[in-house]
């Protein structure tokens, strides 16, 4: 299974685009890249999901290089109910290949 | 549509005692996974179940975890003794692989399991 890497946190203010990198050196050919947010006191929930190039959909864009070791989460003018984990894993989820998390990346959006 | 729904949403028992989590999924989703969160760790991979049939279940950390998803619905997660150590919050997470690339995993809200 790919092992990911994220910063452990990172802060931003109101409006402002945050952009959280994940590295995935080992990903392997069948991988997909997906992000989830995690609130405190609730399950994971999906955001994005992407193997290459760039996916953008009404919450997120998923930027990923040529090379897929690493990929971007872009988010829009955040507020403050965007403070939370969020987590990059890889995996195909075709096969048996099921979704491992890391540590996630805690963001907290300051007024 | 109902979500992942997950019962009960916090336990307390005692060390040596029986728990059995239960897990909704949501209708029509062939995919059923257990993670768990023990303090200050990551969230970990439990098993898989794909209908009724367990798919991975290498995450199980022994034989006190029982997973069962009798009929393909819902699940349920026995442990038997409780130790401390099984403390945690336990998800619950369904998709379906049709659209899993739109719409990923659905995730229950966890059960929160305290062993005293």
């Amino acid at each position: 299974l790919a092992k990911t890497t994220q910063p452990i946190s990172m802060d931003s203010y109101e409006g402002q685009e945050v952009n959280i990198t994940c590295s995935h050196n080992n990903i392997a050919t069948n991988d997909y890249i997906t992000w989830y947010q995690q609130f405190p006191s609730q399950g994971p929930r999906f955001i994005i999901q992407g193997y290459k190039t760039k996916v953008t959909n009404e919450v997120a864009s998923l930027f990923i290089p040529a090379d897929r070791k690493s990929s971007t989460l872009s988010l829009p003018r955040v507020s403050l109910s965007d403070t939370a984990v969020y987590y990059c894993l890889v995996g195909d989820y075709r096969g048996n290949n099921d979704m491992r998390f890391g540590a996630g990346t805690r963001l907290t959006v300051k007024p | 549509e109902a979500g992942v729904t997950q019962f009960p949403s916090h336990s307390v028992i005692e060390k040596g005692q029986t728990v059995t989590l239960r897990c909704d999924p949501i209708s029509g989703h062939d995919n059923l996974y257990w993670y768990r969160r023990v303090m200050g760790k990551e969230i970990k991979f439990l098993l898989h179940f794909v209908k009724e049939s367990k798919q991975d279940e290498s995450g199980m950390p022994n034989n006190r975890f029982l997973a069962e998803r009798t009929g393909g619905t819902y699940s349920t997660l026995k442990v038997q003794p409780a130790e401390l150590e099984d403390s945690g919050v336990y998800f619950c997470a369904s998709s379906q692989l049709r659209n899993q690339a739109l719409y990923g995993y659905t995730f229950g809200s966890g059960t929160r399991l305290t062993v005293v």
